[in-house]
């Protein structure tokens, strides 16, 4: 089965450092989302793309992250320079935009900021 | 702004059993669709079951269904003969059909199967 591919599984760096996250969306998707989800908040949407076009980043802290889709076959999410709160699950996900048709998700990143 | 709302933070049902897992949502858009998901505690996302907001019949997923009523606005998803399997944290969802398709997660029920 196709699978949406995340890495790093796991970060654990110090504060200040920078931070990239990687996606790799399933073929033929035109669709691509980041979501952040701690204990607290849940499952926040932070920007996704269509056709690699970003539609929406309203969710995201615009001064330290930022998301780009260099192909169609590569997501980033960079934090810099991360922070203590910035611990988290970050997950993407994927989706054709059809109906019936759900988002897939990878298996995050679990991210922690010493 | 749409919103999702679902009411049991956890829930404790016997193996065996029958679950529902509420959930409602607000919307004043006529095109949607309703998701719900499935987390395990390995982490993954795990998508379950689709409403579609014109479907006329209510979705089934093998012992997965979702009870659908749309003028009360409640999606709530039934697991019929639990299995200590379906332990797991469940998110219900919503995507607006007009709206680019942005999905909004619930805050999710800790669903726990008893042997």
């Amino acid at each position: 089965d196709a699978r949406v591919t995340q890495t790093p599984r796991h970060k654990v760096t110090e504060m200040g450092q920078e931070v990239t996250m990687r996606c790799q969306p399933i073929l033929g998707h035109n669709t691509v989302f980041w979501y952040r989800q701690t204990m607290m908040q849940g499952l926040e949407l932070l920007a996704y793309f269509r056709n690699r076009a970003p539609l929406d980043d309203s969710g995201m802290p615009k001064d330290r992250f930022s998301a780009e889709m260099p192909d169609a076959t590569l997501a980033t999410l960079k934090i810099q320079p991360s922070e203590p709160r910035d611990s988290a699950v970050y997950f993407c996900a994927s989706g054709l935009v059809e109906r019936n048709q759900p988002q897939h998700f990878g298996d995050g990143t679990r991210l922690s900021i010493l | 702004a749409q919103k999702i709302t679902q009411t049991q933070p956890g829930m404790f049902v016997q193996e065996k059993e029958a679950v529902t897992l509420d959930c409602t949502y607000d919307t004043s858009d006529q095109s949607y669709g309703l998701f719900w998901y499935k987390q395990p505690s390995s982490g993954e996302m795990i998508f379950l079951i689709y409403q579609g907001s014109y479907d006329e019949q209510n979705a089934t997923e093998g012992r997965y269904s979702l009870n659908f009523q749309k003028a009360r606005k409640s999606a709530n998803l039934v697991i019929s003969a639990s299995q200590l399997g379906d332990s797991a944290m469940y998110f219900c969802a919503i995507a607006l059909t007009n709206r680019d398709d942005k999905i909004i997660f619930g805050k999710g029920t800790r669903l726990h199967i008893l042997p």
